[in-house]
């Protein structure tokens, strides 16, 4: 049973244009998100995260968004650079304080010239 | 220098073999974990420490067995690889949550093993 989910295996989106990846999840026990991304023969990178409380958080060019009641998150990336191409896995844990991440199957995002 | 460090990047072996993957952190984080990541699946929790004297089962957890030598090392073993283990490997660290927030996990570069 996948309780992440990022439904979209791929994204193409042009320099300068807003990119926008999603992310569901099923377990309401998720009370802290995370955006990680990927480069080839790298480690994922943190990228931002948010905690159930807040709906929304930025950090320069990238803003995630929490939507509790829908069980979605996504990420905002404006505007969009070509050094964004990389793979953006999506990451949630729950309360209790083990912080075991359970990540989605990732999102390939392409930013095109 | 990198601050997760996970040695060999890449390993080859055959079926039955022992293998074991090494990660050693300069951070300074209480809390390790391993992961291995398959096409199509993102990353999965093998297994994960909080202490030196602290071992929890992830959720793939059979088959792996793990060491915690000190803060800094963490090692995860194949006691008798099979072909279904080759996948990407990942160790991660992170501090432990401060005023109940919780921290984000860092991770090494991965070791790609792949078994015969």
């Amino acid at each position: 049973d996948q309780q992440v989910k990022q439904n979209s295996p791929s994204l193409s989106v042009q320099e300068g244009r807003i990119s926008i990846l999603n992310c569901d999840y099923t377990n309401s026990m998720f009370d802290y998100f995370l955006w990680y991304k990927k480069y080839p023969a790298e480690g994922p990178t943190f990228l931002i995260s948010i905690s159930s409380i807040k709906d929304k958080n930025e950090d320069g060019r990238f803003t995630v968004f929490l939507n509790k009641s829908a069980k979605h998150l996504s990420l905002h990336i404006v505007p969009s650079q070509p050094g964004d191409s990389a793979v953006y896995f999506c990451a949630a844990s729950a309360r209790g304080g083990a912080q075991k991440l359970v990540f989605g199957q990732g999102t390939r995002l392409t930013i095109n010239p | 220098d990198a601050d997760v460090t996970q040695t060999p990047r890449n390993r080859i072996t055959k079926t039955g073999k022992r293998i074991m993957l090494e990660c050693s952190q300069t951070k300074g984080h209480d809390r390790m974990y391993w992961y291995r990541q398959d096409p199509g699946l993102g990353l999965r929790l093998i297994y994960y420490s909080f202490d030196v004297k602290d071992i929890n089962k992830g959720e793939i957890s059979d088959g792996y067995s793990v060491s915690r030598q000190a803060q800094a090392k963490f090692s995860l073993s194949l006691e008798s690889a099979i072909p279904n283990q080759t996948a990407l490997y990942f160790c991660a660290t992170s501090d432990s949550p401060g005023q109940g927030l919780n921290q984000p996990q860092h991770f090494g570069d991965g070791t790609r093993l792949s078994i015969l």
